[in-house]
């Protein structure tokens, strides 16, 4: 079975660039969340989708942050303005969510890195 | 403000030395208490959930406990496989799901 599908897995860019992250949920999954993970901070939620609505984006950052999930199989989060503080690793998670405690499946991430 | 901590930070043990990770919780309307293992450079991947104080689930040389405020992770006669960072992670009534930092663990042969 394929798990969760992030890309791309590096991306370095410059301070002011648009940064587009893409994530593939698992098939028949009907939550997918955006994670932020650094050192200093640890794992943070930034924004969850259920059937592709967005449920809570109080964990995004900034208006700098957005998020779309125009389908069940796909979902992207921009930044635009990046910021060399957005660096981090990007994950995306999915769930088949029966009810909210059920356990997510990650991605491997995406590393961005902004200069 | 609801908190998960993990203690400690890191920990290195020789192969077959016991030991027990600990994820101290305050959160309102605990839901779910979850463990993840994460490998370098990949995603957090699913070990656990415990619902309710006296739970116990294994896995393994891993076993996950649960009481009213704190869970532990308890490893018995580790393997240098078993080297990873373990995340603790508490959902609260309001489904909102907080993580604590992890704690590295290294398995020596």
């Amino acid at each position: 079975d394929a798990g969760v599908i992030q890309s791309p897995r590096h991306e370095v860019t410059e301070m002011g660039q648009e940064v587009t992250l893409r994530c593939k949920p698992i098939s028949g999954h009907n939550s997918l969340f955006w994670y932020r993970q650094t050192m200093m901070r640890g794992l943070e939620l930034l924004i969850y989708f259920n059937n592709n609505v967005p449920i809570d984006d109080s964990g995004m950052p900034e208006d700098r942050f957005s998020a779309k999930m125009p389908n069940a199989s796909f979902s992207t989060l921009k930044i635009q303005p990046s910021e060399p503080r957005d660096s981090a690793v990007y994950f995306c998670a999915s769930s088949f969510r029966t009810t909210s405690n059920q356990p997510q499946h990650f991605g491997d991430g995406t590393r961005l890195s902004i200069l | 403000e609801d908190q998960v901590t993990q203690s400690p930070e890191a920990l290195r043990l020789q192969e077959g030395e016991s030991s027990s990770l600990n994820c101290s919780y305050t959160v309102s309307g605990l839901r779910g208490l979850f463990w993840y293992r994460q490998d370098p450079g990949k995603g957090p991947e699913f070990l656990f959930t415990l619902y309710s104080a006296g739970e116990e689930k294994e896995k393994e040389r891993l076993k996950a406990t649960l009481t009213k405020k704190e869970s532990f992770l308890h490893i018995t006669a580790p393997k240098p496989e078993d080297s990873a960072t373990y995340l603790c992670a508490a959902l609260n009534r309001d489904d909102k799901i907080i993580f604590g930092k992890g704690t590295r663990l290294h398995i020596l042969p």
